[in-house]
């Protein structure tokens, strides 16, 4: 069963910067595994972020960025602001079948 | 605007049957792949399968937990997409969303909670 790793918890204090990583059971996260960020608040719908990697939505914004770290899919988040308090997921592609990661909390402190 | 949304859950008991729609405006539909995810808990996002359009034959794919309990389908006419889910056990629980897959995987619809319990 393909498993996808992701930190339970991040702090990061106003204005600062944090990169969640997204890691496979499988080994090293490349491009072809489409990588996907998302975004939920409390109460609230996952909303889209980031697709294939580095790529934003159009109304992402330009402080979230994605990018392959050490064999991972990462998501960075510069200049944070209060309201980026979340529950962050990424997204695996395995040739037919996605996968979820466990998600990550970032608290903004 | 892209709106999905999702009826069909209510209570249902352990072994029982239940199948979600997932209607669809704002878009071509029958371009699009649609995907049902399910959240269990507060955390915890479960992808559950997707089915393609019809230039890619319909094809379908499961999550190996639910596969061969549940069925996804689509009506490309009604703009709907359904799970048709079998077998129904507690840990099944679940809000259950449909997204869309145009050339990204973006919207989500606002789901629909389905409880399995006696």
């Amino acid at each position: 069963q393909t498993v996808v790793t992701q930190e339970p918890s991040l702090t990061v204090s106003p204005g600062g910067t944090v990169t969640l990583t997204c890691a496979s059971s499988t080994g090293a996260v490349t491009s072809g595994y489409y990588p996907n960020w998302f975004q939920q608040k409390p109460g609230q719908v996952p909303r889209a972020l980031i697709y294939s990697t580095n790529n934003r939505h159009s109304w992402t914004p330009a402080r979230f960025s994605g990018s392959l770290l050490g064999g991972k899919a990462a998501l960075t988040l510069s200049a944070v602001q209060p309201e980026d308090e979340a529950d962050y997921y990424c997204l695996l592609y395995y040739g037919g079948a996605w996968v979820f990661g466990g998600g990550t909390k970032v608290t903004v402190l | 605007e892209v709106q999905l949304v999702e009826s069909g859950g209510g209570l249902v008991q352990p072994g029982g049957s239940l199948k979600l729609s997932c209607a669809a405006s704002g878009f071509t539909f029958s371009g699009s792949t649609m995907h049902w995810v399910r959240q269990a808990s507060v955390r915890g996002l479960e992808w559950l399968g997707h089915i393609r359009s019809k230039p890619k034959s319909y094809a379908t794919a499961y999550a190996e937990s639910v596969k061969g309990r549940f069925t996804i389908s689509r009506d490309d006419s009604e703009h709907t997409a359904y799970l048709q889910m079998n077998s129904l056990k507690p840990e099944d629980t679940a809000v259950y969303f449909c997204i869309r897959q145009d050339d990204t995987i973006d919207y989500w619809g606002q789901g629909t909670l389905v409880t399995v319990s006696s």
